[in-house]
């Protein structure tokens, strides 16, 4: 059982850029989330997901789209990136929202110069 | 807006001591309060959950307290060992069920 899978674990982008980061799970959840952790400040949600077909935005959504055609996977795509896109994603599902144990993908670093 | 807020931001202890972890929070109406725990370069891993209706859970050497009224939790650690060493992140969930995590507080067990 492979869990949250996320891909790629290191990526360097130039700014104005553009780049999907993948989140796969195999546990058919139906709830899933992407955070970015910087320094100092903890996780914060950028956008989730109650189900396929459903998404909504989360505290800092600017600059990020992502979509769910499918239970298992939910992309996310930086338009064109900035420094400040700098960071730590990871990418989280749980059963359903009310049962909100959440499970983490290992991350993505990403740099932007 | 919630804020949580995780007192110290880092901590260092002789393996065997028994440690506290404290987390605050400033908006009491929550769903449930989760503690995680994350290594250097991973993910992170769910360590307890404990629901609005719950004053503490327990998982071994772990013990998490929860108060509402006053917007605080604790994540109690006994006999600490040099594997505890993490950072130990805190996180509520309100009535949209989303979380807000702290900043976390970076344990390390000194052997």
């Amino acid at each position: 059982n492979a869990g949250v899978t996320q891909t790629p674990k290191f990526q360097v982008l130039k700014t104005g850029q553009s780049m999907t980061l993948q989140c796969a799970q195999d546990m058919n959840h139906e709830y899933m989330s992407w955070y970015r952790q910087d320094p100092g400040m903890g996780l914060r949600l950028i956008h989730y997901s109650v189900g396929a077909g459903i998404t909504d935005q989360g505290e800092v959504p600017n600059g990020y789209n992502v979509s769910r055609s499918t239970t298992e996977d939910f992309p996310l795509r930086l338009l064109s990136a900035a420094p400040s896109q700098t960071s730590v994603y990871f990418c989280a599902s749980s059963p359903t929202l009310a049962k909100n144990i959440q499970y983490f993908g290992a991350g993505t670093r990403l740099s932007v110069l | 807006k919630q804020e949580v807020t995780q007192i110290p931001a880092a901590l260092s202890v002789p393996e065997g001591e028994n440690l506290v972890l404290n987390c605050s929070f400033t908006d009491s109406a929550i769903y449930n309060l989760q503690w995680f725990r994350q290594d250097p370069g991973k993910g992170l891993t769910s360590l307890l959950l404990i629901q609005s209706s719950q004053r503490e859970q327990t998982s071994g050497r772990l013990n998490a307290s929860l108060d509402k009224s006053s917007g605080r939790s604790t994540l109690y650690i006994a006999a600490s060992q040099p594997g505890d060493s993490a950072t130990y992140l805190c996180a509520v969930s309100g009535s949209a069920r989303q979380l807000t995590f702290g900043s976390g507080t970076q344990l390390t067990v000194l052997p």
